[in-house]
């Protein structure tokens, strides 16, 4: 029963490069969330979606970066034209309902983008 | 802004002692979340405790919740020294959307 997988662990990328960062989530699970970590912070929400549905962005910049969670395959965090402030950490979390009084979320390990 | 702001930043205790954190909020809340985050590690998830809910326990974790102060707090007794890690309270605003609201978190050091 494996738990929420994001690959890459570690990504390294020159500014004005393109990061791509995937998200698996559990078994069952059909709801995504992309959480970004700088540094000694706590987790910052960028987005929420379902399958081929983007429910909330709320939390994610204006530009340069999208979210996919395609009908088949991972959920696709995309960062364009990367710059240095977008190093931090980036976590996925899955869970199998939406919000209310039982809106456990399940984190993957992460991936950590340095931008050089 | 942040949502739940823990205190202590941070704390040391020696192996076998308590460690208490505490959490407040600011709005209504469906429910509040511990989780703990090792380093350079993801987060895993503890306890997560309803509003309509005082207090709640798994093994060695005791979480209270006083929705009149907007407040929780998280016990650790008998501390390991694998419990060092950063604990973070998270809330969902009383929004039933999902999205969750972090604090900056706990960093609690335990010495063997």
């Amino acid at each position: 029963n494996a738990g929420v997988m994001q690959n890459p662990r570690h990504l390294v990328r020159r500014r004005g490069q393109e990061a791509r960062l995937r998200c698996s989530p559990m078994k069952g699970h059909s709801h995504v969330y992309w959480y970004r970590q700088l540094p000694e912070e706590g987790l910052k929400f960028m987005v929420y979606l379902q399958k081929e549905n983007i429910i909330d962005e709320s939390g994610m910049p204006k530009e340069r970066f999208s979210a996919e969670f395609p009908k088949e395959g991972p959920s696709i965090l995309r960062i364009q034209q990367v710059v240095r402030g977008d190093s931090a950490a980036y976590f996925c979390a899955s869970s199998p309902a939406r919000g209310g009084t039982n809106n456990e979320q399940f984190f993957g390990p992460g991936t950590r983008l340095t931008v050089l | 802004s942040q949502q739940g702001e823990e205190d202590p930043q941070a704390l040391s205790i020696q192996e076998g002692e308590n460690a208490t954190m505490n959490c407040s909020y600011k709005t209504s809340i469906n429910n509040l979340q511990w989780y703990r985050q090792n380093s350079g590690r993801g987060l895993v998830h503890l306890i997560l405790i309803r509003s309509n809910e005082r207090e709640k326990h798994s093994g060695r974790l005791r979480v209270t919740l006083d929705t009149s102060k907007k407040s929780s707090s998280l016990l650790i007794t008998a501390s390991r020294a694998a419990d060092t890690a950063s604990y973070f309270c998270a809330t969902d605003r009383g929004s039933t959307l999902g999205r969750l609201y972090f604090g900056r978190g706990t960093q609690l050091t335990v010495w063997p």
